[in-house]
């Protein structure tokens, strides 16, 4: 069963407009959540960090948010510019069956339109 | 830019051949992973490196095996592999296991004909 669930699983959205990108997770115990950028063919690019005791991180015109006891974050992004569409993912860093694992969403991804 | 190096870039080879693909990060990182991600689908897991010893193996088929010569450099040396194998191979560093942020190489792009 995957512990990071994330939604939607694609967008399309206006260059300019806004959008939020959700992450729910089951992971517990919780260390911290990390939000990624992946363009196409390339690595992931951390976006934010956030641990239990931070409830809203800005990078930019990315703004994460945690709310620890309902098991979610959101990313939001601002303005949207053509080079926001990529793939987004959510990783949670927790312990599962005993092992500190990074335990990844599955990931939205956003296509920003012209 | 991305502190994590991989090379090559892109890989193409047959069933039969033997090939490496090498990892390197300069930020005196002590754990170091590789992952395999498909197209349109999160990165999983393969092996994880801890102080230069093998932590996790995710049940990888042992066509791929890897190698941690020093704390700065991971390969994975590919051998007899399948065309399902094909896929993006993104090597990572954090600085120990049980803590840090995971910082990933721009991939290998793997196709096996």
């Amino acid at each position: 069963k995957n512990q990071v669930e994330q939604s939607p699983q694609s967008l399309i959205i206006l260059e300019g407009k806004n959008c939020t990108l959700q992450c729910n997770y089951t992971v517990s115990p919780f260390s911290n959540l990390r939000w990624y950028k992946q363009d196409t063919g390339r690595g992931p690019v951390s976006l934010t960090i956030m641990t239990f005791s931070e409830n809203t991180k800005s990078n930019g015109r990315y703004t994460a948010t945690l709310d620890a006891d309902t098991k979610q974050s959101s990313l939001h992004i601002t303005a949207s510019q053509l080079s926001d569409s990529a793939s987004y993912i959510c990783v949670v860093s927790g312990t599962t069956s005993g092992t500190y694992k990074y335990i990844f969403g599955t990931g939205t991804r956003l296509k920003v339109l012209a | 830019d991305t502190e994590v190096t991989q090379t090559p870039k892109h890989l193409v080879m047959g069933m039969t051949n033997k090939k490496s693909l090498k990892c390197e990060q300069h930020m005196g990182h002590r754990a170091m992973y590789w992952y395999k991600q498909k197209a349109k689908k999160p990165p999983e897991l393969m092996f994880v490196y801890s102080y230069e010893k093998l932590s996790i193996n995710e049940s990888v088929p042992s066509r791929f095996s890897p190698e941690c010569p020093n704390s700065s450099l991971l390969n994975l040396h590919l051998h007899a592999l399948q065309p399902e194998d094909s896929a993006l191979y993104l090597c990572a560093s954090s600085q120990d296991r049980n803590t840090g942020e995971l910082f990933f190489g721009e991939g290998s792009r793997l196709t096996v004909l």
